[in-house]
C-alpha cells in the first residue's frame, strides 16, 4: 500500500530562521513526487513535481530534493507570507492515477 | 497554467437535502477528475475517480449513492451529495488531470454546511 508520511506535523519558526520539511514515502513505481502549499480554506496550489532521486528544484525561497526514499523541502529565510500547510504528494507510475498526499506540515513564520 | 474553477464555493444546506458541486477545466480538456473530501486540519482523503463517459471509480468507504459523481464532458465534472447530514459538513475538493508539470490541478474548493 502507497504511504506518504511527513515531518513535522506543525513547525512554527522565526523571520529569517531556515529549515527542512521532510516526506518519507513508500510507493510500487514512483512516477513523481508533488509538493503543493495550501492556505486555510482554498485548494492545493501546486510548488514542485521531482520525478527521479538527486533531483532538485528551487522557486524562491524554496528548494525541493528527493532521493529514494524521501523528499525534503528546504525554506531559507522563510517570511510570515510563507505560513501555509505544505503537502507532499506521490503519484504512482501507471497512468491517470490519483495522488495520494501525507498529511502535512503547518508552518507558522513569525515576524 | 491550467485552471480549474469550482463551485459554489461555500454552501449552506438544510438536512435532508442535495447539493451540487461542479468542477470545471477551464482551458484544458481533462479526461480524469478526482474528488477528495478534507477534515480540518488533515490531509485530502480521495473518494473518487472520475472518468469522462464512464461510471466513476469510488474508494472503499465511500457511499456511492450519496456521492453522486457524472463526468459528462472532458470540462465538467459534478458532485452531488444526496439527501445531505450534518455528518457530511466538509471541505470537498477536485482535481483534474491535465498534461502539465504540475499534472494536476485543483479546484479552490467547497466548504459544505449541512444543517
Amino acid at each position: 500500500e502507497d504511504q506518504v508520511t511527513q515531518s513535522p506535523e506543525a513547525l512554527r519558526l522565526q523571520e529569517g530562521e531556515s529549515s527542512s520539511l521532510n516526506c518519507s514515502y513508500t510507493v510500487s513505481g514512483l512516477r513523481g513526487l508533488f509538493w503543493y502549499r495550501q492556505d486555510p480554506g482554498k485548494g492545493p496550489e501546486f510548488l514542485f513535481t521531482l520525478y527521479s532521486a538527486g533531483e532538485e528544484k528551487e522557486k524562491e525561497r524554496l528548494k525541493a530534493t528527493l532521493t529514494k526514499k524521501e523528499s525534503f523541502l528546504h525554506i531559507t529565510a522563510p517570511k510570515p507570507e510563507d505560513s501555509a500547510t505544505y503537502l507532499c504528494a506521490v503519484q504512482r507510475n501507471s497512468g491517470n492515477t490519483p495522488l495520494v498526499f501525507g498529511k502535512g506540515t503547518r508552518l507558522s513564520v513569525i515576524a | 497554467g491550467a485552471v480549474v474553477s469550482q463551485h459554489p464555493s461555500r454552501v449552506i444546506c438544510k438536512s435532508g437535502t442535495s447539493v451540487k458541486i461542479e468542477c470545471r477545466s477551464l482551458d484544458f480538456q481533462a479526461t480524469t477528475m478526482f474528488w477528495y473530501r478534507q477534515f480540518p486540519k488533515k490531509s485530502l482523503m480521495l473518494m473518487a475517480t472520475s472518468n469522462e463517459g464512464s461510471k466513476a471509480t469510488y474508494e472503499q468507504g465511500v457511499e456511492k449513492d450519496k456521492f453522486l459523481i457524472n463526468h459528462a464532458s472532458l470540462t465538467l465534472s459534478t458532485l452531488t451529495v444526496t439527501s445531505a447530514h450534518p455528518e457530511d459538513s466538509s471541505f470537498y475538493i477536485c482535481s483534474a488531470r491535465g498534461t502539465g508539470e504540475d499534472g494536476y490541478t485543483f479546484g479552490s474548493g467547497t466548504r459544505l454546511t449541512v444543517v
